[in-house]
């Protein structure tokens, strides 16, 4: 699967929203775009996914740069609970049933 | 819909001795994956069970096995414990049907190890 770049860490008050850069140059055309939370204590969740048009579910929206080189994930409005790492994670249609590899993630903090 | 079930969530274990974790997946999922996850390495793929057959395997030393049976429930075992083996056990399920990009993992809460 081919790499992702994600900050660290980001900060955002509560009730604004958020948007969570992925940088990922190198992509190919039938990487899907992923993104998993973690919330403290507990395992990752899903969050969407998608390829080449922006998506949007209850959770977030996903906003693909039209190169495909980028993404952004947004929050409409962050509360407390959205608080977590943040992961972007590239899936290969081709490379069959392969494990998700997670990187390092970018940690959320919202702020009251 | 019963989610992913980790047992147990704590456990503390003494260098040298063994381990079993169990995951129960999501009905109707057939596919396990189970992952290790640490400060400093973080989230780690171990190995992948689906219809009671080892997928995938990543990069870990043969003292880590799992394996699953045939009502999908999985467990994995760690012999030989030793202290950098202390982390967060996290195990996946998903029904891995059609490509991957239709199908999410639903992860458990973990199983948390300590070795002393």
């Amino acid at each position: 699967d081919a790499k992702t770049t994600q900050p660290n860490s980001m900060e955002s008050n509560e009730e604004e929203p958020v948007h969570l850069p992925c940088n990922h140059s190198t992509i190919s055309g039938t990487d899907y775009i992923h993104w998993y939370r973690q919330l403290p204590s507990q395992g990752p969740e899903y969050v969407i996914h998608g390829l080449t048009s922006n998506v949007n579910n209850r959770m977030a929206s996903l906003a693909i740069a039209e190169d495909r080189k980028s993404s952004t994930l947004i929050l409409h409005r962050a509360t407390l609970r959205d608080a977590a790492v943040y992961y972007c994670i590239l899936r290969d249609v081709d490379s069959g049933n392969t494990p998700l590899v997670f990187g390092k993630g970018t940690r959320l903090s919202v702020i009251a | 819909k019963a989610g992913v079930t980790q047992t147990p969530r704590y456990l503390i274990k003494t260098r040298g001795q063994q381990v079993t974790l169990s995951c129960s997946p999501i009905s109707g999922h057939r596919s396990v994956s189970w992952y290790q996850q640490t400060p400093g390495q973080g989230l780690q793929f171990l190995f992948e069970y689906f219809s009671e057959t080892q997928r995938n395997k990543g990069n870990f030393p043969g003292r880590f096995s799992g394996r699953q049976f045939s009502n999908s429930r999985s467990e994995m075992n760690v012999s030989t414990l030793e202290l950098g083996d202390s982390a967060l056990y996290l195990c996946a399920s998903s029904p891995r049907q059609g490509p991957p990009h239709t199908y999410g993992y639903t992860f458990g809460s973990g199983t948390r190890l300590t070795v002393v």
